[in-house]
């Protein structure tokens, strides 16, 4: 049993489109994280949330709490935005690090020019 | 912008062997972790590491690994003895206090 799922799996958008991908997790969580996966590897931290909304530029974050639910959206795509988005959360379970996450599989996004 | 920096990028070896993966953090970071990727999967969550000690660690971080924080920049995973399936991407992360984490752009690990 996956506790963060997310939607899509994979993702293909025309330039310009606005893009929402979706997390939802099955545990009490402290903390959620977005994060992003180049297509050579990387991980770059997005956002993380605890509660309400958050903007970086293009890049909002939205969570319910109550509904155990995160999205991400993306305004004005751009094919520079074409990577792997990661949910991760961290559980209210554990007792110490911020760092102790449960990852989500990722959503593929290619934005075609 | 400060970034967390992994040595090697590849790292090829032979099953049995030791390797030190290495990772230099950012400097005012207080915390410390270690996460692998194997090809095709999610992110999995190693150890964490706080106040030179490990403050968390998972399931997967069994006695065949340990981490070190030699001096005062350097954070290292020591894998002893490899198997195959210990090939995967393995990334450091530091963050200071509730922020966000920042990674490394993570060491490849081979094991033949």
């Amino acid at each position: 049993k996956n506790e963060v799922e997310q939607s899509p799996q994979n993702l293909t958008a025309q330039e310009g489109e606005f893009i929402t991908i979706n997390c939802s997790y099955s545990v009490g969580i402290s903390a959620l994280h977005w994060l992003q996966q180049h297509p050579g590897g990387g991980i770059v931290s997005l956002f993380m949330l605890s509660s309400g909304k958050k903007k970086h530029g293009r890049l909002i974050a939205t969570i319910n709490i109550q509904e155990k639910h995160s999205s991400l959206h993306i305004t004005a795509s751009h094919p520079r935005d074409s990577a792997v988005y990661i949910c991760a959360v961290r559980s209210m379970n554990y007792g110490g690090s911020q760092g102790n996450l449960i990852f989500g599989k990722g959503t593929k996004l290619s934005v075609k020019p | 912008e400060p970034e967390v920096t992994q040595t090697p990028s590849h790292q090829v070896t032979q099953m049995g062997q030791e390797v030190i993966l290495r990772c230099v953090p950012i400097s005012n970071h207080l915390y410390f972790y270690w996460y692998r990727q194997i090809l095709g999967q999610k992110v999995e969550f190693l150890v964490s590491f706080y106040n030179n000690e490990i403050s968390e660690k998972s399931e997967i971080f069994d006695d065949q690994f340990s981490v070190e924080r030699p001096d005062g920049s350097n954070f290292t995973l020591k894998i002893r003895s490899t198997k195959l399936e210990d090939s995967a991407m393995y990334f450091c992360a530091s963050s200071g206090v509730n922020e966000k984490l920042f990674f490394g752009s993570g060491t490849q690990l081979s094991v033949l």
